[in-house]
Order: structure tokens, then C-alpha cells, then sequence
């Protein structure tokens, strides 16, 4: 099946700092999403980017769509402690207007305080 | 709203034990997903509703069947667990813009 490379796995950064993280895929999606999960939870949306080079932002987080509609990138500006999760990016096929999501391996981010 | 609900929480089974785990949306959402998540990888597709009384496979359906006989609720079945169905389990509803989550359930096959 179809796979997301998701870059890190992990991130170990002091508070403060500023975090990247993307995502590619070797097919076209025509929506990317980015959601955090916390330990015993599921997932939380956090952006939806519905166009190629689509810049979006959500507070200190800003996502934007790939061009070539295959990549997404996610970055968090001066990380607190609260930002600790793993990100997922997912690249949605709309069928019937259903979303069927294919999901990153995962951005596991760690903060120093 | 409660949103996205999912029991049980937690279910240890022996292989060859069959079992049926509830999802239950109030947003009126159309859509819903169940999903599987391993460790260390994303969530993945296990079968999906675009609406009450209709289901549709994900990218890994085999072992799994659904139903969808209330527009609130979305039935994932397994006939015959095995160990390889030892995952948490996810279900989401959607209407538009992203997906909503539920908790999970944490389903052990011995």
C-alpha cells in the first residue's frame, strides 16, 4: 500500500526552540493533515491544507502544502513543554467524500525544560 | 457532546475468541473510519462508512468485518481474533474538515 516518509522519528529539543518536521510520499494527495496524539488518546486534528503551496497557521504551528502535492511540512515556533507528543502527518484521498487517510510513521518530540 | 466514544477500553482475548468493539459518534457526522495502530507506525485504514448501511474496505480489511445499521454507530467485528490483531484500535467520523478521534481500544490476542 501507499506509505508517508515522515522525518524525524524523533526529537529530543530545549524549551524555547523551534521544531521542523515533513513529510513525502511517492503519490499525489489532495489534502494534507497534521495531527498530534498524546500518550493514551487519539488523535488531534491540528491543520487541514486543502491546496499545492497552501501556508497555514494555528498559533505557533504553521503547515504548508507541497507544490508537487507529494510533501507537507510542519513547524512549531518556541516549543513549551505542552507541545511533548507524536506528530502524524496524513495525506487524504477523498472518496464519496469520505477521507481515506494514509499516515506518517510518526514525529515523536521530546522537550528539555 | 461527547463526540467520538469507543468500548471497551481495554479486552485481552484468546485466539480463535471472537468479539465486536462499539463506536458511537453524536456530531451527525456522515462518515466513519476504523483504524489500527501499531507499535512505532501511524495509524492504518481498516475499513470505512460514507454513510448508514454501507461499509467500505481500508487498506487492510482482512480478519475484520464492519457494520453500519445506525448513522451514530459503527460495529468493528472480529470472527476469529489472532495474535496478529494484538493492536489499539481507532475510530473517527468526519464531516468535511479532518477527522475526530475516539480514545482507542487496547485489544491484546493471547
Amino acid at each position: 500500500g501507499q506509505q508517508l516518509n515522515q522525518s524525524p522519528q524523533s526529537m529530543f529539543i530545549q524549551e524555547g526552540e523551534d521544531v521542523s518536521m515533513n513529510c513525502t510520499s511517492s503519490s499525489i494527495f489532495n489534502t494534507w493533515l497534521w495531527y498530534k496524539q498524546e500518550p493514551g488518546e487519539g488523535p488531534v486534528l491540528l491543520i487541514a491544507l486543502y491546496k499545492a503551496g497552501e501556508l497555514t497557521s494555528n498559533g505557533r504551528l504553521t503547515a504548508q502544502f507541497g507544490i508537487t502535492r507529494k510533501d507537507s511540512f510542519l513547524n512549531i515556533s518556541a516549543s513549551i513543554p505542552s507541545d511533548v507528543g507524536i506528530y502524524f502527518c496524513a495525506g487524504a484521498h477523498i472518496i464519496q467524500g469520505a477521507q481515506k487517510l494514509v499516515f506518517g510513521q510518526g514525529t515523536r518530540l521530546t522537550i528539555n525544560p | 457532546n461527547a463526540g467520538v466514544t469507543q468500548t471497551p477500553k481495554f479486552r485481552v482475548l484468546k485466539t480463535g475468541q471472537s468479539m465486536t468493539l462499539l463506536c458511537a459518534q453524536d456530531m451527525n457526522h456522515e462518515y466513519m473510519y476504523w483504524y489500527r495502530q501499531d507499535p512505532g507506525m501511524g495509524l492504518r485504514l481498516i475499513h470505512y462508512s460514507v454513510g448508514e448501511g454501507t461499509t467500505a474496505k481500508g487498506e487492510v480489511p482482512d480478519g475484520y468485518n464492519v457494520s453500519r445499521l445506525k448513522k451514530q454507530n459503527f460495529l468493528l467485528g472480529l470472527e476469529s481474533a489472532a495474535p496478529s490483531q494484538t493492536s489499539v484500535y481507532f475510530c473517527a467520523s468526519s464531516w468535511g474538515t479532518g477527522q475526530y478521534f475516539g480514545p482507542g481500544t487496547r485489544l491484546t490476542v493471547t
